[in-house]
């Protein structure tokens, strides 16, 4: 079983819509967990992190976690066509300092 | 925010030679550099983790002595891809750590090596 799982997609989202990504983890000890954006042919981007249960807004991204499920969701509203990328998700475990699990990406088709 | 810088971007090598890549923290001083390797399609994959004054720690089934980790000062990390051959070709990414206990990373640029 992979530690972070994530849908490959891709996922096809019409621009202007809400894409909704998925990721579930099996380390129930882990503390942080992270979502970053990777164009192709370039490195990670940052775009959220959380820490505690609930929800987390910045400008059009909302992350949400559930730590009893074990899971971590991102939302993005009104999409538009540069938010078409691989979305990664990544957990720092309960006992690997500083390490972050990834998952496999999800790939987001904005379509105009 | 956190800047962090690759050099080079892209590299071509022939089969048996060395090739160094290095990683700057820009703006702030990173404790903990970590490196991963990307291939086509793939998500990344943890090569090392390394700390500012020791020795990196390899992930299971990275080869040391291949993959040669200097971490000298809080700004710059440097990987040496020794002997390199063909199937080396991919993707490197460098990331740092802010300070220790610290869990966001940030990524470099990368770079993609192709041994020819």
């Amino acid at each position: 079983q992979k530690e972070v799982e994530q849908n490959s997609g891709p996922l096809s989202v019409p621009e202007g819509a809400i894409a909704s990504l998925n990721c579930t983890y099996s380390d129930r000890g882990s503390q942080s967990f992270f979502w970053y954006r990777q164009y192709s042919g370039k490195s990670p981007e940052l775009i959220m992190s959380i820490y505690s249960n609930g929800d987390k807004e910045d400008g059009r991204f909302t992350a949400q976690l559930n730590k009893a499920s074990q899971y971590v969701s991102l939302l993005i509203r009104d999409s538009q066509p540069s938010d078409s990328a691989t979305y990664l998700c990544a957990v720092k475990g309960g006992d690997s300092w500083g390490k972050l699990q990834f998952g496999a990406g999800t790939q987001v088709v904005v379509t105009p | 925010g956190a800047v962090v810088s690759q050099h080079p971007s892209r590299v071509i090598c022939k089969s048996g030679t060395s090739v160094k890549i290095e990683c700057r923290s820009l703006d702030f001083q990173a404790t903990t550099m970590f490196w991963y390797r990307q291939f086509p399609k793939q998500s990344l994959m943890l090569m090392a983790t390394s700390n500012e004054g020791s020795k990196a720690t390899y992930e299971q089934g990275v080869e040391k002595d291949k993959f040669l980790i200097n971490h000298a000062s809080l700004t710059l990390s440097t990987l040496t891809v020794t002997s390199a051959h063909p199937e080396d070709s991919s993707f490197y990414i460098c990331s740092a750590s802010l300070a220790s206990q610290i869990h966001e990373q940030y990524f470099g640029p990368g770079t993609r090596l192709t041994v020819t």
